[in-house]
């Protein structure tokens, strides 16, 4: 299984809800990763986890919450959203997070990120 | 942040013609990696290259690095319609991996 799996595809919510994106990998990946992905933009890098642990984080808000339940879901809390920040938000993961060559990261098809 | 620059923004040309990207970065890396994207979808990793390799083929790929002009290109042979996409390099010195603002490619038939 070479697949991220992401769901919502598609999520629209108001600007006081509560929702959150899922991420999935069985590929034994031991890294995770959130983007996030303006139109015809790059994208930018929110959250890193390495072995479940919370190794980077881009400066992003405290309205964005990052989880790593187990080694193969990885979660992102959204609450008190900005309508700034509907944006594609894409899920990667690799074998590790090491520079050695080893960092070829998968993405899942992303989430469509409406905030009303 | 933002470590590369692609060049040019957007390419058009005619199936079976070949498509040249272009990258450049500011600062020393491990490794220089290109991805494909489809209409706003997920990104697919296409080819990595290590900072001591200097040219490297996969199928109709050939990704060259010169890390002493801090630059890579990608070179798309026989194109076709279905590599019609934004193709974006990464640059990795240590954990992250950082996206040049990418090269929209339409290959017409």
């Amino acid at each position: 299984d070479t697949e991220v799996t992401q769901t919502p595809k598609h999520l629209v919510m108001g600007m006081t809800n509560k929702k959150s994106l899922k991420c999935e990998q069985h590929m034994g990946h031991r890294a995770m990763y959130w983007y996030k992905q303006k139109a015809k933009k790059p994208p930018e890098l929110m959250f890193v986890y390495s072995y479940e642990k919370l190794s980077i984080n881009e400066s992003v808000p405290s309205r964005f919450s990052p989880e790593c339940p187990n080694s193969s879901l990885l979660n992102l809390h959204l609450h008190a959203l900005q309508p700034e920040d509907s944006a594609l938000y894409l899920c990667a993961s690799s074998r590790a997070t090491g520079a050695g060559g080893y960092n070829e990261q998968f993405f899942g098809p992303g989430t469509r990120l409406t905030v009303l | 942040s933002q470590q590369g620059e692609e060049d040019p923004q957007a390419l058009s040309i005619q199936e079976g013609e070949n498509a040249t990207m272009n990258c450049s970065y500011k600062t020393s890396i491990n490794n220089l990696q290109w991805y494909r994207q489809n209409s706003g979808r997920g990104l697919v990793h296409l080819i990595l290259i290590r900072s001591n390799e200097r040219e490297k083929h996969s199928g109709r790929l050939r990704v060259t690095l010169d890390t002493s002009k801090k630059s890579s290109s990608l070179l798309i042979t026989a194109s076709r319609a279905a590599d019609t996409a934004s193709y974006f390099c990464a640059t990795q010195a240590g954990t992250a991996l950082i996206f040049g603002k990418g090269t929209t490619l339409s290959v017409s038939s």
